[in-house]
């Protein structure tokens, strides 16, 4: 496949670690957020989303944390595994607009 | 199933040509959405549409037109005043622009190259 960002921020973890993702948004007042997984050659796929009302929110195998006291965002993967190397990015809203992030790329190691 | 499809995933353009980029949902959603993607970059909106026969420029409209003539159909032509036009696009739609935040969901993507 080919790449969608050739210098992007790498981590690296061992497979069944867990893997935090984090992302720094701009806009505080933003009040939607969303974080999407792109394999290579494909299109980005939602994980997960939170509001801005909330601080945390857990799906399966991820949770979302947000801190908007410091404009932060994170993605925590559990239990990491070869299926989740991929290309990892978070979207902020404002008034319906979706802003993206670069993206960092997780590699497993097995 | 419901999903988005784009189509051709790969295509080339001559110069002075236009290309015309297929996009098209079964997920009786209203938004659509056109993004450019480039290497290193996060996405960039080129155009949307909150309904039929309603578009909106995005970010980086010149260079390319749309239409929304159906519900489920956001046809993206990318002319040939577009002078750097090499690079993946993805077409995303949601359910509804007034409904409040809502999260984008996105086909597969076009890879334009120039020839």
């Amino acid at each position: 496949g080919e790449s969608v960002g050739l210098h992007l921020p790498t981590l690296s973890v061992q497979e069944g670690d867990n893997s935090i993702i984090n992302c720094a948004y701009s806009n505080s007042a933003s009040d939607y957020f969303i974080w999407y997984k792109q394999e290579s050659g494909k299109g980005p796929q939602f994980i997960i989303d939170i509001r801005s009302n909330m601080d945390k929110r857990q799906g399966q195998r991820v949770t979302v944390l947000l801190n908007k006291t410091v404009k932060h965002l994170s993605l925590q993967i559990a239990a990491t595994q070869p299926g989740d190397s991929a290309v990892y990015f978070c979207a902020e809203s404002l008034n319906e607009k979706l802003t993206f992030g670069t993206g960092t790329r997780l590699t497993i190691i097995p | 199933d419901g999903g988005i499809t784009q189509s051709p995933k790969y295509l080339f353009r001559k110069e002075g040509q236009n290309v015309t980029l297929s996009c098209e949902q079964n997920l009786n959603h209203d938004a659509m959405y056109w993004y450019r993607q480039d290497p290193g970059q996060g996405l960039r909106l080129i155009y949307y549409s909150q309904i039929v026969n309603d578009f909106q420029k995005g970010d980086i409209a010149e260079g390319y037109s749309v239409s929304r003539e159906k519900k489920e159909s956001f046809p993206l032509t990318v002319t040939s005043a577009q002078k750097n036009p090499t690079a993946f696009y993805l077409c995303a739609s949601s359910i509804a622009w007034d409904l409040g935040n809502q999260p984008q969901h996105f086909g597969d993507g076009t890879r334009l190259s120039i020839l």
